[in-house]
């Protein structure tokens, strides 16, 4: 079974703030995809990244890097200089990869609150 | 960009009633899924669609729910008699048939499903 575990609830920090989020993940496959989903308080999902389990490398794409780290199963999404535009529930989650074409179910986590204060 | 939408945004029905929610996926999407979210808590699989039959479904997609794609374009999540514990955000989310870019799922807006 796949399970992914986001210890915090909800954090809050002042604008400019750097701030992480963590994610731990656990699976019996050797290849799996993770990625981070952002719901802004209008209720969508917006994909922000997927990593694959061979990749270990660490990605930036502007203020937002994550460190990916097989050895403790985690996947770590940092904002840097927070804005209150990233106020929003942040999600993890963990796909299986199969060798064909096949059906992907997405197991989440159950979301990080984040708010950033003016 | 192309998007999922899904009508309604939001949908009030009493108990006992069908509800039928609807998505748009992507256009050069084969493979659909729906999502569910209780108020407050994670997101959690229903099921998955791929050459109009299910590919995948958990625990939570019993007999009380079916999908369907009527059309070229349109993909539906039928509940035939809901329930108070329906209540919930439903997303619908596609993704491409093959490649690393099928495992990149790409969700719609959400339908916030009320049950009175």
């Amino acid at each position: 079974a796949q399970k992914v575990t986001q210890a915090q609830t909800e954090i809050s920090v002042v604008e400019k703030e750097d701030v992480t989020l963590d994610c731990v993940y656990e699976t019996r496959d050797t290849t799996y995809y993770l990625f981070w989903y952002k719901q802004p308080p209008s209720g969508e999902l917006v994909f922000l990244i997927r990593r694959n389990s061979f990749d270990e490398q660490n990605e930036i794409s502007g203020r937002y890097s994550w460190n990916f780290q097989k050895s403790t199963s985690s996947f770590n999404f940092t904002i840097t200089a927070s804005q209150v535009v990233d106020s929003a529930v942040y999600f993890c989650a963990l796909i299986r990869a199969y060798s064909g074409a096949g059906s992907y179910q997405l197991t989440f986590g159950k979301g990080t609150k984040l708010s950033v204060i003016p | 960009e192309p998007e999922v939408t899904q009508t309604p945004s939001h949908q009030v029905t009493q108990m006992g009633q069908e509800v039928i929610l609807r998505c748009v996926p992507i256009s050069n999407h084969l493979y659909f899924y729906w999502y569910r979210q209780i108020l407050g808590q994670k997101v959690e699989f229903l099921v998955s669609f791929y050459n109009n039959e299910i590919s995948e479904k958990s625990e939570i997609f019993d007999d009380q729910f079916s999908v369907e794609r009527p059309d070229g374009s349109n993909f539906t999540l039928k509940i035939r008699s809901t329930k108070l514990e329906d209540s919930a955000m439903y997303f619908c989310a596609s993704s491409v048939w093959a490649g690393e870019k099928s495992y990149e799922q790409y969700f719609g807006p959400g339908t916030r499903l009320t049950v009175t």
